[in-house]
């Protein structure tokens, strides 16, 4: 079992849905959680941070944690053509060992 | 600088000889990673440096690769004999690396082409 997971998609959503991004992962003592963005030929780039249970609002964008369950999830509110891109997931643990994990990834296409 | 800068930004080199990237990390940023990304691919994960303590080098793929960080900021990562396999682009990133702010801020990368 991958320490995160993600679909790798694509996943093809209308211009204006809610695009539902998922993130697994399996290590319990999983501290704090991150949304990226990258865009095709660029570099990654944080679009949220996560760190308690529940749901966190930015804009657009909501994140959702549920650690009992070891879920991250990434809402996209009202989607645009220019969320297109790979979402990445990103975890780390607690205590003195703080290297992130990384998914591979989602593919996000959203139609006009 | 403001952010993580990387160079060069693009290396073409011929198989068997060596290259250096160089990453400066932002200001008082305490970790640094570096990650090689193939195209399509997810982060392949190579080094992290913690703070003071040893680097995780658990992602090397090979001897041929290394990489240092003198003094707590600067951080080069060195290919020797390049393979064709090698192309891809190396991405460095640095991080707080508190127990409130782990996040990484990514340089533009460096698109490494072995001919």
């Amino acid at each position: 079992q991958k320490e995160v997971e993600q679909n790798s998609g694509p996943l093809s959503v209308p211009e204006g849905a809610i695009a539902s991004l998922n993130c697994t992962y399996s290590d319990r003592v999983s501290q704090s959680f991150f949304w990226y963005r990258q865009y095709s030929g660029k570099s990654p780039e944080l679009i949220m941070s996560i760190y308690s249970n529940g749901d966190k609002e930015d804009g657009r964008f909501t994140a959702q944690l549920n650690k009992a369950s070891q879920y991250v999830s990434l809402l996209i509110r009202d989607s645009q053509p220019s969320d297109s891109a790979t979402y990445l997931c990103a975890v780390t643990k607690a205590g003195n060992n703080r290297k992130l994990i990384w998914g591979l990834g989602t593919s996000l296409a959203v139609n006009p | 600088g403001a952010g993580v800068s990387q160079s060069p930004s693009n290396k073409v080199t011929e198989k068997g000889k060596d290259v250096e990237l160089r990453c400066d990390p932002i200001s008082g940023h305490t970790a640094l990673y570096w990650y090689r990304q193939s195209l399509g691919q997810g982060l392949e994960f190579l080094i992290y440096f913690q703070g003071n303590s040893a680097p995780d080098k658990s992602g090397l793929p090979s001897d041929r690769f290394s990489a240092e960080r003198t003094g707590g900021s600067v951080s080069t990562l060195t290919i020797q004999r390049t393979q064709q396999e090698d192309s891809a682009v190396y991405l460095c990133a640095s991080s707080l690396d508190n127990r409130m702010n782990t996040e990484a801020f990514f340089g533009q990368g460096t698109r490494l082409t072995v001919v």
